[in-house]
Protein backbone atom coordinates (compact mmCIF):
# COMPACT_ATOMS: atom_id res chain seq x y z
CA UNK A 1 0.00 0.00 0.00
CA UNK A 2 1.70 3.21 -1.24
CA UNK A 3 1.21 6.46 1.58
CA UNK A 4 1.94 9.76 1.26
CA UNK A 5 2.57 11.52 4.73
CA UNK A 6 1.57 15.15 4.23
CA UNK A 7 2.96 17.91 6.48
CA UNK A 8 1.82 20.61 8.37
CA UNK A 9 -1.73 19.13 8.80
CA UNK A 10 -2.37 22.98 10.20
CA UNK A 11 -0.75 26.32 9.30
CA UNK A 12 -1.81 29.52 10.40
CA UNK A 13 0.01 32.31 9.44
CA UNK A 14 0.29 36.00 8.71
CA UNK A 15 -0.52 37.64 5.91
CA UNK A 16 2.91 38.11 3.90
CA UNK A 17 4.85 35.72 5.06
CA UNK A 18 5.83 32.67 3.16
CA UNK A 19 5.50 28.84 3.63
CA UNK A 20 5.87 25.70 2.33
CA UNK A 21 3.74 22.33 2.75
CA UNK A 22 5.37 18.93 2.43
CA UNK A 23 4.76 15.15 0.85
CA UNK A 24 6.71 12.75 1.23
CA UNK A 25 6.67 8.65 0.29
CA UNK A 26 8.74 5.95 0.23
CA UNK A 27 6.89 5.20 -2.80
CA UNK A 28 7.82 6.33 -6.46
CA UNK A 29 4.88 8.30 -8.31
CA UNK A 30 4.41 8.33 -12.28
CA UNK A 31 3.41 11.92 -11.41
CA UNK A 32 2.39 13.91 -8.24
CA UNK A 33 -0.40 16.80 -8.44
CA UNK A 34 -1.56 19.58 -6.05
CA UNK A 35 -5.19 20.13 -5.30
CA UNK A 36 -7.21 22.93 -3.40
CA UNK A 37 -10.28 21.75 -1.95
CA UNK A 38 -12.86 24.44 -0.74
CA UNK A 39 -15.65 23.08 2.05
CA UNK A 40 -18.44 21.35 0.74
CA UNK A 41 -16.52 20.99 -3.71
CA UNK A 42 -14.39 18.70 -4.87
CA UNK A 43 -10.35 19.30 -5.20
CA UNK A 44 -9.37 21.54 -8.17
CA UNK A 45 -6.56 20.83 -9.69
CA UNK A 46 -3.52 23.10 -9.03
CA UNK A 47 -0.50 21.83 -11.18
CA UNK A 48 1.25 18.17 -11.90
CA UNK A 49 4.46 17.27 -12.11
CA UNK A 50 5.79 14.73 -14.16
CA UNK A 51 9.66 14.79 -14.18
CA UNK A 52 11.72 14.38 -10.80
CA UNK A 53 13.87 17.30 -10.04
CA UNK A 54 11.15 19.33 -11.80
CA UNK A 55 10.04 23.00 -10.83
CA UNK A 56 6.81 24.76 -11.99
CA UNK A 57 5.53 28.09 -10.71
CA UNK A 58 1.88 29.43 -10.53
CA UNK A 59 2.47 33.05 -9.63
CA UNK A 60 3.11 32.71 -5.76
CA UNK A 61 3.18 29.17 -5.54
CA UNK A 62 6.00 26.86 -6.70
CA UNK A 63 5.84 23.26 -6.85
CA UNK A 64 8.60 20.86 -6.95
CA UNK A 65 9.16 17.27 -7.48
CA UNK A 66 11.87 15.34 -5.92
CA UNK A 67 14.44 13.80 -8.17
CA UNK A 68 13.36 10.52 -7.13
CA UNK A 69 9.79 10.48 -7.60
CA UNK A 70 9.34 10.24 -3.90
CA UNK A 71 8.57 13.55 -2.45
CA UNK A 72 7.34 16.87 -3.02
CA UNK A 73 6.98 20.92 -1.82
CA UNK A 74 4.38 23.56 -2.60
CA UNK A 75 6.04 26.73 -1.58
CA UNK A 76 3.42 29.68 -1.14
CA UNK A 77 5.44 33.24 -1.21
CA UNK A 78 4.17 36.17 0.29
CA UNK A 79 0.52 34.40 1.25
CA UNK A 80 -2.57 36.21 0.85
CA UNK A 81 -5.99 35.70 3.33
CA UNK A 82 -6.89 34.29 -0.51
CA UNK A 83 -4.72 31.46 -0.24
CA UNK A 84 -7.01 30.47 3.02
CA UNK A 85 -7.91 26.73 2.19
CA UNK A 86 -7.03 22.62 2.31
CA UNK A 87 -4.46 22.29 -0.30
CA UNK A 88 -3.50 18.23 -1.06
CA UNK A 89 -0.88 16.30 -2.71
CA UNK A 90 -1.56 13.24 -4.31
CA UNK A 91 0.18 10.59 -6.24
CA UNK A 92 -0.04 8.79 -9.39
CA UNK A 93 0.71 5.02 -9.03
CA UNK A 94 3.18 3.99 -11.57
CA UNK A 95 2.59 1.48 -13.76
CA UNK A 96 0.48 -1.93 -14.08
CA UNK A 97 -3.30 -2.19 -13.81
CA UNK A 98 -2.90 0.54 -10.85
CA UNK A 99 -2.49 3.31 -13.87
CA UNK A 100 -4.16 6.36 -12.69
CA UNK A 101 -4.90 5.74 -9.50
CA UNK A 102 -4.33 8.82 -7.30
CA UNK A 103 -3.02 8.37 -3.32
CA UNK A 104 -3.95 11.68 -1.19
CA UNK A 105 -2.22 13.17 1.21
CA UNK A 106 -3.87 14.02 4.37
CA UNK A 107 -4.06 17.35 3.45
CA UNK A 108 -3.14 20.89 5.46
CA UNK A 109 -5.49 23.40 5.93
CA UNK A 110 -4.12 26.64 6.02
CA UNK A 111 -5.06 30.03 7.27
CA UNK A 112 -4.06 33.20 6.03
CA UNK A 113 -4.86 35.95 8.51
CA UNK A 114 -5.34 39.72 7.09
CA UNK B 1 -16.38 23.42 -21.37
CA UNK B 2 -18.85 22.34 -18.58
CA UNK B 3 -16.89 20.47 -15.71
CA UNK B 4 -17.30 17.34 -13.92
CA UNK B 5 -21.25 17.06 -13.19
CA UNK B 6 -22.82 14.68 -10.00
CA UNK B 7 -25.97 14.46 -8.91
CA UNK B 8 -27.50 14.50 -6.65
CA UNK B 9 -25.38 16.43 -4.66
CA UNK B 10 -27.16 15.68 -1.47
CA UNK B 11 -28.39 12.17 -0.95
CA UNK B 12 -30.33 11.02 2.17
CA UNK B 13 -30.94 7.71 2.65
CA UNK B 14 -32.25 5.14 5.46
CA UNK B 15 -29.96 2.27 6.52
CA UNK B 16 -31.05 -0.86 4.14
CA UNK B 17 -31.68 1.50 1.24
CA UNK B 18 -30.08 1.95 -2.20
CA UNK B 19 -28.03 4.76 -3.14
CA UNK B 20 -27.30 5.70 -7.09
CA UNK B 21 -24.69 8.32 -7.66
CA UNK B 22 -24.12 9.59 -11.16
CA UNK B 23 -21.22 11.46 -12.77
CA UNK B 24 -20.64 12.67 -16.06
CA UNK B 25 -16.78 13.10 -17.16
CA UNK B 26 -15.64 16.40 -18.78
CA UNK B 27 -16.36 16.19 -22.87
CA UNK B 28 -13.73 14.23 -24.26
CA UNK B 29 -13.07 12.36 -21.21
CA UNK B 30 -13.00 8.70 -21.16
CA UNK B 31 -11.92 7.82 -17.98
CA UNK B 32 -13.44 7.64 -14.84
CA UNK B 33 -12.04 7.47 -11.56
CA UNK B 34 -14.21 7.61 -7.99
CA UNK B 35 -13.03 8.28 -4.53
CA UNK B 36 -14.50 8.28 -1.02
CA UNK B 37 -13.67 10.80 1.30
CA UNK B 38 -14.64 9.81 4.86
CA UNK B 39 -15.56 12.68 7.77
CA UNK B 40 -12.35 13.04 8.96
CA UNK B 41 -10.13 11.41 7.00
CA UNK B 42 -8.60 11.69 3.12
CA UNK B 43 -9.57 11.30 -0.09
CA UNK B 44 -9.60 7.42 -0.53
CA UNK B 45 -9.30 5.74 -4.25
CA UNK B 46 -12.41 3.63 -4.94
CA UNK B 47 -12.66 2.40 -8.46
CA UNK B 48 -11.19 2.83 -11.98
CA UNK B 49 -13.17 2.84 -15.03
CA UNK B 50 -12.55 3.36 -18.98
CA UNK B 51 -16.34 3.25 -21.34
CA UNK B 52 -17.61 -0.61 -20.75
CA UNK B 53 -14.65 -1.75 -18.59
CA UNK B 54 -13.61 -1.50 -15.34
CA UNK B 55 -10.17 -1.26 -15.24
CA UNK B 56 -8.93 -1.34 -11.23
CA UNK B 57 -11.58 -1.73 -8.39
CA UNK B 58 -8.96 -2.50 -5.87
CA UNK B 59 -10.43 0.24 -3.82
CA UNK B 60 -14.09 -1.48 -3.21
CA UNK B 61 -15.69 -2.52 -0.48
CA UNK B 62 -16.52 -6.24 -1.83
CA UNK B 63 -19.68 -6.53 -0.93
CA UNK B 64 -22.66 -4.11 -1.89
CA UNK B 65 -20.54 -1.36 -3.78
CA UNK B 66 -20.55 -2.10 -7.78
CA UNK B 67 -19.66 1.05 -10.19
CA UNK B 68 -20.02 0.97 -14.11
CA UNK B 69 -19.55 3.45 -17.22
CA UNK B 70 -21.85 2.34 -19.89
CA UNK B 71 -20.90 3.49 -23.76
CA UNK B 72 -23.92 5.63 -23.50
CA UNK B 73 -24.56 7.45 -20.36
CA UNK B 74 -23.12 9.02 -16.85
CA UNK B 75 -20.89 6.67 -14.49
CA UNK B 76 -22.98 5.36 -11.71
CA UNK B 77 -21.36 4.18 -8.21
CA UNK B 78 -24.46 1.91 -6.70
CA UNK B 79 -24.66 1.17 -3.08
CA UNK B 80 -26.66 -1.30 -1.87
CA UNK B 81 -28.29 -1.93 1.54
CA UNK B 82 -26.54 1.32 2.80
CA UNK B 83 -25.45 1.19 6.55
CA UNK B 84 -24.38 4.28 8.69
CA UNK B 85 -20.81 3.63 8.24
CA UNK B 86 -21.56 4.22 3.87
CA UNK B 87 -21.99 8.44 4.93
CA UNK B 88 -19.46 10.36 3.17
CA UNK B 89 -19.02 12.20 0.62
CA UNK B 90 -18.20 10.51 -3.07
CA UNK B 91 -16.46 12.37 -5.90
CA UNK B 92 -16.06 11.20 -9.30
CA UNK B 93 -12.75 12.86 -11.38
CA UNK B 94 -12.41 12.52 -15.05
CA UNK B 95 -9.27 12.52 -17.17
CA UNK B 96 -9.03 12.34 -20.78
CA UNK B 97 -5.41 10.59 -20.44
CA UNK B 98 -3.10 9.99 -17.87
CA UNK B 99 -1.87 12.71 -15.23
CA UNK B 100 -5.07 15.09 -14.82
CA UNK B 101 -7.37 14.42 -13.05
CA UNK B 102 -10.23 16.96 -12.70
CA UNK B 103 -12.49 16.37 -10.17
CA UNK B 104 -16.81 17.10 -10.10
CA UNK B 105 -18.11 18.57 -6.91
CA UNK B 106 -19.06 15.53 -4.78
CA UNK B 107 -22.42 13.79 -3.67
CA UNK B 108 -22.41 14.03 -0.01
CA UNK B 109 -24.43 10.94 1.33
CA UNK B 110 -25.71 10.62 4.61
CA UNK B 111 -27.10 7.38 5.88
CA UNK B 112 -29.61 8.19 8.74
Amino acid sequence: TQLLEQSPQFLSIQEGENLTVYCNSSSVFSSLQWYRQEPGEGPVLLVTVVTGGEVKKLKRLTFQFGDARKDSSLHITAAQPGDTGLYLCAGETAGGTSYGKLTFGQGTILTVHP
Amino acid sequence: NAGVMQNPRHLVRRRGQEARLRCSPMKGHSHVYWYRQLPEEGLKFMVYLQKENIIDESGMPKERFSAEFPKEGPSILRIQQVVRGDSAAYFCASSPYQYEQYFGPGTRLTVT
